[in-house]
């Protein structure tokens, strides 16, 4: 079956530092979504990646699909505040025409 | 904001006892999806519709039911609440199948 590792779980970091969460999937991806969810909220609809080794901004995050479609990675440049929450990719196969789910990576800053 | 209502937003209950979540959309979207999501876990799917009347399982649909008597409620039941069953549910809307998940603010349910 589809699997999928998000890594890593949580990331401590300092304000000002980068951040930096990892989706890997084991078969090829039709598209990936990425969606965060603030403490206490629901998950929010960030991006959508489509193309082999799309790059895709956002002010400070960055989106990245693998060449080979089977990663994706949610870069932020200089975290503040307003970045703590947990950071999910979703997947999508071909075939396959519901979500897989990555476990998430809860981002933390160090007060 | 997707024009999705979820309630009750938190419910205690005991166990053995029938629990009713209710997911009210205003925008007419065919697709709507119940997860669970518990730490160390994640979101995971416990039922999804894709029109009114039709409905299928998710991964985790054990001691769960659903309904969709019309395209604007989702109703998910738990017949005999469990403890294991402790957890936030989110229900969410697509405009079509695997696409952009928008989600309600969720439902606490704790069961004592």
């Amino acid at each position: 079956g589809q699997q999928v590792m998000q890594i890593p779980q949580y990331q401590h970091v300092q304000e000002g530092e980068d951040f930096t969460t990892y989706c890997n999937s084991s078969t090829t991806l039709s598209n990936i979504q990425w969606y965060k969810q603030r403490p206490g909220g629901h998950p929010v609809f960030l991006i959508q990646l489509v193309k082999s080794g799309e790059v895709k901004k956002q002010k400070r995050l960055t989106f990245q699909f693998g060449e080979a479609k089977k990663n994706s990675s949610l870069h932020i440049t200089a975290t503040q505040t307003t970045d703590v929450g947990t950071y999910f990719c979703a997947l999508k196969k071909d075939s396959n025409y519901q979500l897989i789910w990555g476990a998430g990576t809860k981002l933390i800053i160090k007060p | 904001d997707a024009g999705i209502t979820q309630s009750p937003r938190h419910k205690v209950t005991e166990t053995g006892t029938p629990v009713t979540l209710r997911c009210h959309q205003t925008e007419n979207h065919r697709y709507m999806y119940w997860y669970r999501q518990d730490p160390g876990h994640g979101l995971r799917l416990i039922h999804y519709s894709y029109g009114v009347k039709d409905t299928d399982k998710g991964e985790v649909s054990d001691g769960y039911s659903v309904s969709r008597s019309k395209t604007e409620d989702f109703l998910l039941t738990l017949e005999s609440a469990t403890s294991s069953q402790t957890s936030v549910y989110f229900c969410a809307i697509s405009a079509g199948s695997g696409n952009t998940i928008y989600f309600g603010e969720g439902s606490w349910l704790t069961v004592v």
